[in-house]
């Protein structure tokens, strides 16, 4: 079974802070994806990753920064935490070249930013 | 700009009876469409896809339609069954193997 593990279920982190989201996936998967999911907007990309130290930015890069130093683990970053990034951040991850129907959605980590 | 666009925040239907949720695309270059589902504190789990060629895809009580011309899909759930109340999220593949999702409808299935 394939497994997409975030690092915490919840987090409530001040203004300002620098926050870290932790992914980590056990299926050898070359592609690792970060998405925020918002009450009617959906999920949104925010960057992803093809292979280790490579990154691509998704739809709404703006104040994140990632990183991939190994294969199963893509790192989220806020250097500065705002009220406005407030929301459910979701992992992913998928087989290069593979149908999209593998791809495999962590459980999320609900952030909140006072 | 949202690429993908699930026009319905919310359904509700009866048991037994048939949910169809659409969903509209704009990008014409989309090769892969998918469904997912989504129960509280979860990832989405993968439900149907159709690849851009087809027009249809069957699995057991989800059918997926794809109407390229229209730029719009739809899932059919039948018999709808209270277990699938759920979100519902539309996704769709574009040209750098990244996907972009729809903004999700709420299926509420009553006994």
């Amino acid at each position: 079974d394939v497994k997409v593990t975030q690092s915490s279920r919840y987090l409530v982190k001040r203004t300002g802070e620098k926050v870290f989201l932790e992914c980590v996936q056990d299926m050898d998967h070359e592609n690792m994806f970060w998405y925020r999911q918002d009450p009617g907007l959906g999920l949104r990309l925010i960057y992803f990753s093809y292979d280790v130290k490579m990154k691509e930015k998704g739809d709404i890069p703006e104040g994140y920064s990632v990183s991939r130093e190994k294969k199963e683990r893509f790192s989220l970053i806020l250097e500065s935490a705002s009220t406005n990034q407030t929301s459910m951040y979701l992992c992913a991850s998928g087989t290069e070249g593979a149908p999209p129907d593998t791809q495999y959605f962590g459980p999320g980590t609900r952030l909140t930013v006072l | 700009d949202q690429q993908v666009k699930q026009n319905s925040p919310s359904l509700s239907v009866q048991e037994g009876r048939i949910s169809i949720l659409n969903c509209d695309y704009t990008n014409s270059m989309f090769d892969y469409f998918l469904w997912y589902k989504k129960y509280p504190a979860e990832g989405p789990t993968f439900l149907i896809s159709i690849s851009s060629i087809k027009d249809k895809n069957e699995d057991g009580r989800f059918t997926v339609f794809l109407n390229k011309s229209a730029k719009h899909l739809s899932l059919h759930i039948v018999p709808s069954q209270p277990g699938d109340s759920a979100v519902y999220f539309c996704a769709a593949r574009g040209n750098n193997n990244d996907m972009r999702f729809g903004a999700g409808t709420r299926l509420t299935v009553k006994p």
